[in-house]
């Protein structure tokens, strides 16, 4: 079946480092690659999102790159800051239209 | 623009009791969706609708969740009679049919 594998599950970075979070899934069909931030006690708040047509997208300190040949996706957030602390996932739209295919989440935490 | 409003925040019941929740989408949002995030993961879809027939219900426990949207607008979910492994955040969330999909802020449901 369709399958998003997240990787950290954690992941610690000092104030101003960068991070990086990779994905990779299993159905070839998937055309659409969605990064979520989540607070504690919040929804998924959607940051930035990446189409299959499109191999890098960029927006102030957040970027996304995808590899359709491997069927790899990363985020890339530079100069990290104390509010970027949360939980992100990945996520791949499925071949059943809608519906979402979300990765385990990882866990960004910031130190000042 | 106001975003996906749901209710109520928080909610404990006991096993075998019944429990509503309750999700009014973006102005204007076709599709709606319900999912399920059990504590340590990502969220997982229960149901889409588009306008108010279901598209996927796929992996709705039917013999105890129910869904309806009549109107094509607000939208509840009921889960009866609850288990204890229903405990987790429902979260709601529509889109445009052009895949950008926008969560509320999620039910914590609780089942002792």
């Amino acid at each position: 079946g369709e399958n998003v594998e997240q990787h950290p599950s954690t992941l610690s970075v000092q104030e101003g480092d960068s991070a990086v979070i990779k994905c990779t899934y299993s159905d070839s069909a998937s055309n659409y690659f969605p990064w979520y931030k989540q607070e504690l006690g919040k929804g998924p708040q959607l940051i930035i999102d990446i189409r299959s047509n499109v191999g890098e997208k960029k927006d102030q300190r957040i970027a996304v790159t995808l590899n359709k040949t491997a069927k790899h996706f990363s985020l890339h957030i530079t100069e990290t800051q104390p509010e970027d602390s949360a939980v992100y996932f990945c996520a791949t739209l499925g071949n059943q239209g809608g519906k979402l295919i979300f990765g385990q989440g990882t866990e960004l935490s910031v130190k000042p | 623009e106001a975003g996906v409003a749901q209710s109520p925040r928080y909610k404990i019941i006991e096993k075998r009791q019944s429990v509503a929740f309750w999700c009014n989408p973006i102005s204007g949002h076709a599709t709606l969706y319900w999912y399920q995030q059990i504590l340590g993961q990502g969220p997982k879809l229960l149901i889409q609708f588009q306008n108010n027939g279901v598209v996927d219900d796929s992996q709705l426990p039917k013999d105890r969740f129910s869904a309806e949207r009549l109107k094509g607008v607000d939208s509840t979910l009921k889960i009866q009679p609850a288990k204890l492994e229903d405990s987790a955040v429902y979260l709601c969330a529509s889109s445009l049919p052009a895949y950008e999909q926008y969560f509320g802020p999620g039910t914590r449901l609780t089942v002792t």
